[in-house]
C-alpha cells in the first residue's frame, strides 16, 4: 500500500470554479503535513502546510482528519494561475517525507 | 535567506556512460539533504536522504550512489547508467530539527539514451 495516495484528476474546471482535492495517508504515525503546487517542468513549491485545526490562506483552504487519515484542499474562485499539479506531502519524522504522485488541476477560461 | 543550487539544468547522456549530479545550500547549515526522482508523469521517488557529513541513507536499492562531502554538498552519481535512469532530479533541503518544509532545487533533467 503507498503511503500517501491521491485522485490523479485531472481535474478540469473553468474560471471562478470552487475545487477539492483529496488525499490519503496509510500511518497514522505520520507528523506533519503538506500541501506542494508543481508546475510543468518546474521544482515543487510549498502552498501551505495542513494543520489539525484546518488553516486557511487567501482562496486557499487546508484540512486534516487524523482519525480518518485523509487530508484536503479547497481553492475558492479559481484563477487561470491555478493550474497545476498539487501534491499531498506527508511527514513521517524528520528525515523522511513521502510524496502523493499529484492531482492535476486545469482552469479553463 | 536559503537558496539551493543544482547542476547541470539538462543533460543528455548514452547508456553505460557516468553521472555526477552537483546540489549545494547556502544560508542554513547543517540541513538534511534529500535526492529525488521524477519519471514522467509520476510522482516524486525518494532516492536518497543525509542528515550530517557522510551519513547517507539509501530508500531505493539501485545503479545511483550519493555522497555528501561537504555540510551543504549533496551529490548524486552512477557509474554506468541505464535507460530507466531517464528523468527529473530534485534535491532538497529540510532543517534536522524536523516539523518543517522541504525546499527543492530546480532539478536536472537527465535523458539517458
Amino acid at each position: 500500500r503507498k503511503e500517501v495516495e491521491q485522485d490523479p484528476g485531472p481535474f478540469n474546471v473553468p474560471e471562478g470554479a470552487t475545487v477539492a482535492f483529496n488525499c490519503t495517508y496509510s500511518n497514522s504515525a505520520s507528523q506533519s503535513f503538506f500541501w506542494y503546487r508543481q508546475d510543468c517542468r518546474k521544482e515543487p513549491k510549498l502552498l501551505m502546510s495542513v494543520y489539525s485545526s484546518g488553516n486557511e490562506d487567501g482562496r486557499f483552504t487546508a484540512q486534516l482528519n487524523r482519525a480518518s487519515q485523509y487530508i484536503s484542499l479547497l481553492i475558492r474562485d479559481s484563477k487561470l494561475s491555478d493550474s497545476a499539479t498539487y501534491l499531498c506531502v506527508v511527514e513521517l519524522t524528520g528525515n523522511q517525507f513521502y510524496f502523493g504522485t499529484g492531482t492535476s488541476l486545469t482552469v479553463i477560461p | 535567506s536559503q537558496t539551493i543550487h543544482q547542476w547541470p539544468a539538462t543533460l543528455v547522456q548514452p547508456v553505460g556512460s557516468p553521472l555526477s549530479l552537483e546540489c549545494t545550500v547556502e544560508g542554513t547549515s547543517n540541513p538534511n539533504l534529500y535526492w529525488y526522482r521524477q519519471a514522467a508523469g509520476r510522482g516524486l521517488q525518494l532516492l536518497f536522504y543525509s542528515v550530517g557529513i557522510g551519513q547517507i541513507s539509501s530508500e531505493v536499492p539501485q545503479n545511483l550512489s550519493a555522497s555528501r562531502p561537504q555540510d551543504r554538498q549533496f551529490i548524486l552519481s552512477s557509474k554506468k547508467l541505464l535507460l530507466s535512469d531517464s528523468g527529473f532530479y530534485l534535491c532538497a533541503w529540510s532543517r534536522q530539527s524536523g516539523g518543517g518544509t522541504q525546499y527543492f532545487g530546480p532539478g536536472t533533467r537527465l535523458l539517458v539514451l
